[in-house]
């Protein structure tokens, strides 16, 4: 069985300060993608990570795929109360153009101002 | 371009009985995937649907169905429903299924 976990799972801070959310497996995932999760809707995609080592950065976001392709960490700079919300790490499984999300059990994030 | 609609958003169905959930996926989008999430489970992949055809599966009895239609509109049945199947239903499409999903809000399914 695949296993993505996902740490810590809460998180509470003051604005301004940053933080690192990590995605951990032991298994080979061909993508991973980042989602966020507001009450009562349905996550919303920030980004897809492709290759191992690969760096992306999304305004404040900065997302980071292992060398291995197993693992994966967002790190948020100055966090503000708008990035309150659940992070969800998700992996594809290989072939890439097939195969389903595994998704890490996410992290509640709640930042106070 | 419109998102990803699911219908009903709620929905309160006694044990025993069957529900079907309705998922209209971006248009263009040949590929729809169903979630399930729960606080204890959190998101776990029920199937993926791609060109009408059931491309994966999860690890979910076979209470748990689905389909595609010509127009790439899904829909997923549950049968003799259990009280342990009370959960948000999500339903995502992509292009091909490759990289990212785009979620719909979900069905809440309430089972008494």
């Amino acid at each position: 069985t695949q296993l993505l976990e996902q740490s810590p799972q809460f998180l509470s801070i003051q604005e301004g300060e940053n933080l690192t959310v990590y995605c951990n497996s032991s298994s080979v995932f061909s993508s991973l993608q980042w989602y966020r999760q507001e009450p009562g809707e349905g996550p919303v995609l920030l980004v897809t990570v492709v290759t191992g080592g690969e760096v992306k950065k999304l305004k404040r976001l900065t997302f980071q795929f292992g060398d291995a392709r197993k693992d994966s960490s967002l790190h948020i700079t100055a966090a503000q109360p708008g990035d309150t919300g659940l992070y969800l790490c998700a992996g594809r499984t290989p072939p890439s153009n097939t195969g389903k999300l595994i998704f890490g059990q996410g992290t509640t994030l709640q930042v106070k101002p | 371009k419109a998102g990803v609609t699911q219908t009903p958003r709620y929905l309160i169905k006694t044990r025993g009985q069957q529900v079907t959930l309705s998922c209209s996926p971006i248009s263009g989008h040949r590929s729809v995937s169903w979630y399930q999430q729960t606080p204890g489970q959190g998101l776990q992949f029920l199937f993926e649907y791609f060109s009408e055809t059931q491309r994966n599966k999860g690890n979910f009895p076979g209470r748990f169905s689905g389909r595609q239609f010509s127009n790439s509109r899904s829909e997923m049945n549950v049968s003799t429903l259990e009280l342990g199947d009370s959960a948000l239903y999500l339903c995502a499409s992509s292009e091909n299924g490759e990289y990212g999903y785009t979620f719909g809000s979900g069905t809440r399914l309430t089972v008494v």
